[in-house]
């Protein structure tokens, strides 16, 4: 099983909005709508953003939203923050090995 | 709202053997799948293997599969990998992390709490 495809970076200014792409197939975010979003400062544990495509869980700002067409997942960062500053993964559940993450993004705040 | 925290990493030989361990701490671990996952430095997150909530389901990654086994221990709340005939690949921080699902044998939605991670790292 491949990983998911993101974007090996993407920037923004503060205030700005981005999105980060990811990319699956058929098999995983094609047919299934069990995507997450993480968040990875560095030296710490991944944090979920998002679940099911859309979901925040309680606690996570409004400001970080999902969607998904076809065979690729979206996040959405609006009003940038320096603290937004950190790695981006996506994740999905997969038919033919369970669980993957993408190969993860990393935002730079300008 | 449970807690994870593993342990058993160190520094071990290629070709040995180490069991890293999962505790949970608060309600409602039993009803959980759960997940380990596997960052090498400076790498990105992998995805290595799942229990199901019960045990009776375990799921593995390629890169693990016949070297890695996964078990539980609903009554002491913890869940075990371990890891043998390790390889230099192997190294990194490995989590552990709670699925969000609840009861689930087939299908794995995303892990919503993980743990601080321990690391291994397989070197002569």
């Amino acid at each position: 099983q491949s990983a998911l495809t993101q974007p090996a970076s993407v920037s923004g200014s503060l205030g700005q909005s981005i999105t980060i792409s990811c990319t699956g197939t058929s098999g995983d975010i094609g047919t299934y709508n069990y995507v997450s979003w993480y968040q990875q400062h560095p030296g710490k544990a991944p944090k979920v953003l998002i679940y099911d495509v859309t979901y925040r869980p309680s606690g996570v700002s409004n400001r970080f939203s999902g969607s998904k067409s076809g065979n690729t997942a979206s996040l959405t960062i609006s009003g940038l923050q320096a603290e937004d500053e950190a790695d981006y993964y996506c994740g999905s559940y997969t038919s033919t090995a369970i669980y993957v993450f993408g190969t993860g993004t990393n935002v730079a705040v300008l | 709202q449970v807690q994870l925290v593993e342990s058993g990493g160190g520094v071990v030989q290629p070709g040995r053997s180490l069991r890293l361990s999962c505790a949970a701490s608060g309600s409602m671990f039993s009803n959980h799948g759960i997940h380990w996952v596997r960052q090498a430095p400076g790498k990105g997150l992998e995805w290595l293997a799942v229990i199901s909530y019960d045990g009776s389901k375990k799921y593995y990654g390629d890169s693990v599969k016949g070297r890695f086994t996964l078990s539980r221990d609903n009554s002491k709340n913890t869940v075990y990998l371990q890891m043998n005939s390790l390889r230099g690949e192997d190294t990194g921080v490995y989590f552990c992390g709670k699925d969000l699902g609840t009861t689930s044998l087939f299908f794995y939605y995303g892990l919503d709490v993980w743990g601080q991670g321990t690391t291994v790292t397989v070197s002569s």
